[in-house]
């Protein structure tokens, strides 16, 4: 089992490109997230899916979307990268909303 | 602002050394989970706990949580190297609210 993987590991955009960051999980969870990671403030929540089928806002949405593929697979969009965007994103997953999360190992996206 | 505030932001000790961290908030969790994660990894699950005044332990690892369910710690005994890391605690309010502290860099120098 590879558990909570995401693609790519790195990427450097332009300001104003676009970009969609893949997550997959093989673990059968139900629910799965989005967080940032910027220095000094921990993981901030952008999106997140409490089950197939379903999407709401965390607590960082602004300038991102997000689809629920299907079980396993839960993307994260951004429409037009800013440089504010640079940061560490994780994918994580979970049995149930709010139960213990498994996160990726993340990907480290910088804009210039 | 912090919803989780964590504390101290850094700890850098000797291997053998006890130690203690701090996750405390003004509002009441419905549960409450420490991690731990490395650089370069994402991060991965320690405990979770559930029930104010509720004691868990992992092996060296100590948890536990306020009775009034604001507040938790961790306590290492006999710090070894390989804890060396960064100790987050993430809150879960209402049904789907959670939120991630902005951590406690640990640093055990052999």
């Amino acid at each position: 089992n590879a558990g909570v993987t995401q693609t790519p590991k790195f990427q450097v955009l332009k300001t104003g490109q676009s970009m969609t960051l893949q997550c997959a999980q093989d673990m059968n969870h139900n629910s799965m997230y989005w967080y940032r990671q910027d220095p000094g403030m921990g993981l901030r929540l952008i999106y997140y899916s409490a089950s197939e089928g379903t999407t709401d806002k965390g607590e960082v949405p602004n300038g991102y979307n997000v689809s629920r593929l299907n079980k396993r697979e839960f993307s994260l969009r951004l429409e037009s990268a800013a440089p504010s965007q640079t940061s560490v994103y994780f994918c994580a997953s979970s049995p149930l909303l709010g139960r213990e999360q498994y996160f990726g190992p993340g990907t480290r996206l910088t804009v210039t | 602002t912090q919803l989780l505030e964590q504390s101290p932001q850094f700890l850098s000790i000797q291997e053998g050394e006890n130690l203690t961290v701090y996750c405390n908030s003004s509002s009441v969790f419905s549960s409450l989970q420490w991690y731990r994660q490395e650089p370069g990894e994402g991060p991965v699950l320690l405990v979770t706990v559930v029930t104010g005044g509720e004691v868990k332990k992992l092996k060296r690892l100590t948890f536990q949580f306020g009775d009034a369910r604001k507040d938790s710690s961790l306590h290492i005994t006999a710090a070894q190297t390989g804890d060396t890391g960064l100790y987050l605690c993430a809150g879960r309010y209402n049904f789907n609210k959670f939120y991630f502290g902005s951590g406690t860099k640990l640093n055990v120098k052999p």
